[in-house]
């Protein structure tokens, strides 16, 4: 059965701390992992991950992936009080379906 | 470029009742996917269409259905409401089932009473 573990499952910082964010997964047939952020209802995609080891950069915002130890990171640098949100990671396998974690929820204080 | 459109926002029907929700995708966008989101479970896959047909299907009881219409736009069904049914209904859209980005829409929020 498909799985995915973000952790941790919730997180505090400051404003300008920067965060580390983890998901493992195990899904059959692996062909890609997505990153959402959701703060009130529709998750806002951020990245999307095929292979190991390129970075992928949107501003404070980066995340890169391991094929070989079944994890990525998604890494926020200069945090902010809008980064407030819940942080999910969702693998795509051979079924073709997203599977979600439970999310991370960071909330960053000023 | 119009995003993800869901209807309604919000419902609110009673137990044994049936509803339909309706999810739009972004123009050129022929995969859509329904998710069902509880504090308790997170984002629980529904099913899959694209091309009209569907293509993958989640552990949920067959009072859950859906189509997809030529147009790629797609409705779910849920008969016989039950309590445990409340929850933020989403839906995504992206160009194929695979390999491709997947963008939601708002969410249509069911309560059952």
């Amino acid at each position: 059965e498909d799985k995915v573990v973000q952790s941790p499952l919730s997180l505090v910082v400051h404003e300008g701390d920067t965060v580390t964010l983890n998901c493992s997964y195990e899904v059959t047939n692996f062909r890609s992992l997505l990153w959402y952020k959701q703060e009130k209802k529709a998750p806002t995609f951020l990245f999307m991950l095929t292979s190991s080891g390129i970075e992928k950069k949107s501003g404070r915002l980066s995340s890169i992936l391991d094929k070989k130890e079944l994890f990525s990171i998604l890494n926020i640098t200069a945090t902010q009080t809008g980064d407030s949100a819940v942080y999910l990671c969702a693998p795509q396998g051979g079924s073709e379906k997203l599977v979600f974690g439970k999310g991370t929820k960071l909330t960053v204080n000023p | 470029k119009a995003g993800v459109t869901q209807t309604p926002r919000y419902l609110i029907k009673t137990r044994g009742q049936q509803v339909t929700l309706s999810c739009s995708p972004i123009s050129g966008h022929r995969s859509v996917s329904w998710y069902q989101q509880t504090p308790g479970q997170g984002l629980q896959f529904l099913f899959e269409y694209f091309s009209e047909t569907q293509r993958n299907k989640g552990n949920f009881p067959g009072r859950f259905s859906g189509r997809q219409f030529s147009n790629s736009r797609s409705e779910m069904n849920v008969s016989t409401l039950e309590l445990g049914d409340s929850a933020l209904y989403l839906c995504a859209s992206s160009r194929l089932p695979l390999l491709t980005e997947a963008f939601f829409g708002q969410g249509t929020r069911l309560t059952v009473v």
